[in-house]
């Protein structure tokens, strides 16, 4: 089983929609949840952090965790044309000193 | 804003060559870190380093690689004798202190192309 499963889609979505990405996981010693957003040909850019299980938001990203289903999710509220991109779900252990371990990537088309 | 950078970014070397990719993380971080990724795959950690040692090494980090923090300033990544299978994007990432590692900041990368 991988560490960690993302479908890669793609997702085309229409411009306004909400947007759900996910990731789930096998490690039970993954502790730090991130997204990254990545634009074709450029580094990953981080999106949002969390710790442990529950929700955190910023504008109009939400991230939840649950741990008990090894579930990460990502949504996109009022989605853009600019929110076009690959989003990368990326997990640490509580004792793993800064090695991120990636998903796949799900590639986002957001249409006009 | 602060970010990381890195040059070149796109490296053409032969098999068997040596290279070396720079990378200028953002300058009050003390965390450094490379990663890579294949074209069409997942981004795979290779190394992380803090106060001039490594900290933690994938697999993939054998014995062909190794890194420098040669000043205060340049983090890098030497590849001594390329393989067909070397051929990737190579990012940089760095993270402050207080984050704990998970707070993590990419350059844009460096593409290396191993013919």
């Amino acid at each position: 089983q991988k560490e960690v499963e993302q479908d890669p889609g793609p997702l085309s979505v229409p411009e306004g929609a909400i947007v759900s990405l996910n990731c789930t996981y096998s490690n039970s010693a993954f502790q730090y949840f991130m997204w990254y957003r990545q634009y074709s040909r450029k580094g990953p850019e981080l999106l949002m952090y969390t710790y442990s299980s529950g929700n955190k938001e910023d504008g109009r990203f939400t991230a939840q965790v649950d741990k008990s289903s090894k579930y990460i999710s990502l949504f996109i509220r009022d989605s853009q044309p600019s929110d076009s991109a690959t989003y990368l779900c990326a997990m640490m252990g509580g004792t793993s000193y800064g090695k991120l371990t990636f998903g796949q990537g799900t590639i986002l088309t957001v249409h006009p | 804003e602060p970010e990381v950078t890195q040059t070149p970014s796109h490296q053409v070397t032969q098999m068997g060559q040596e290279v070396i990719l720079r990378c200028v993380p953002i300058s009050n971080h003390l965390y450094f870190y490379w990663y890579r990724q294949i074209l069409g795959q997942k981004v795979e950690f290779l190394v992380s380093f803090y106060n001039n040692e490594i900290s933690e090494k994938s697999e993939i980090f054998d014995d062909q690689f190794s890194v420098e923090r040669p000043d205060g300033s340049n983090f890098t990544l030497k590849i001594r004798s390329t393989k067909l299978e070397d051929s990737a994007m190579y990012f940089c990432a760095s993270s402050p202190w207080t984050s704990g590692g998970y707070e993590q900041y990419f350059g844009p990368g460096t593409r290396l192309t191993v013919t």
